[in-house]
């Protein structure tokens, strides 16, 4: 069974720039995650997707960053204008969730864009 | 709100020796506790979770965590490791009903020969 799956891996751009990341999660999985990863930190919470509802996007600044996911599988993030302060790793997960799933909160991750702004 | 905190951010040891990497939670309620492991330039992988029932928890590749309330306490344990067991190490809270984890700040454990 094929993981979360996200591109692109690497991502260079200058300052004030726009950017896209795109994440297709696990098939059948309803709940979707971006996390923000700062160097030698762990990963902060910026949106949850239950199916395509956005249900949890406090923690996105949203004067520069969206989300959308279409159709309630494939997910895109997006920054513009990109600043200095979000060089991260950009983390998509995916999770089974609902209220017979006793493994909730368990989330599958991708292996993460790594965004350099300069 | 709820809390994780990872006192050690790096663990260095010795091959075929035992580690114990510590996490610290904070919250006034039941929580679901997680280990995951991230390689260099990897995703997370789930190492091993606590839901409910027994308090020691067995994960994959030979760890274990136990989960102590009174402590609030779920350090992660292995009794010997590996150089391939060289990685980032993070502990994670969640609360039951809420899709949401929220993770330490890491601890990353070094293994040499």
């Amino acid at each position: 069974e094929a993981g979360v799956v996200q591109s692109p891996r690497y991502k260079i751009i200058e300052k004030k720039q726009p950017v896209a990341f795109w994440c297709n999660p696990i098939s059948g999985h309803n709940t979707l995650y971006w996390y923000r990863q700062n160097l030698g930190q762990g990963p902060e919470l910026l949106i949850r997707y239950e199916n395509e509802e956005a249900v949890d996007d406090s923690q996105l600044p949203k004067d520069r960053f969206s989300a959308e996911r279409l159709k309630g599988v494939d997910s895109t993030l997006k920054i513009q204008p990109a600043e200095l302060g979000d060089s991260a790793v950009y983390l998509c997960a995916s999770s089974l969730s609902g209220p017979l799933q006793v493994t909730e909160s368990e989330a599958f991750f991708g292996q993460g864009t790594r965004l350099t702004v300069v | 709100a709820q809390s994780v905190t990872q006192l050690d951010s790096q663990v260095p040891v010795f091959e075929e020796a035992p580690v114990e990497l510590r996490c610290n939670y904070s919250s006034s309620v039941s929580v679901y506790l997680f280990w995951y492991v991230q390689y260099p330039n990897q995703g997370l992988q789930l190492l091993l979770k606590y839901l409910s029932g027994s308090t020691l928890v067995k994960g994959i590749n030979g760890f274990e965590a136990e989960f102590n309330k009174s402590q609030t306490s779920f350090h992660l344990r292995k009794p010997s490791v590996h150089i391939s067991d060289t990685a980032e190490y993070f502990c994670a809270v969640s609360f039951p009903g809420f899709q949401k984890l929220v993770f330490g700040t890491g601890t990353r454990l070094l293994v040499s020969p």
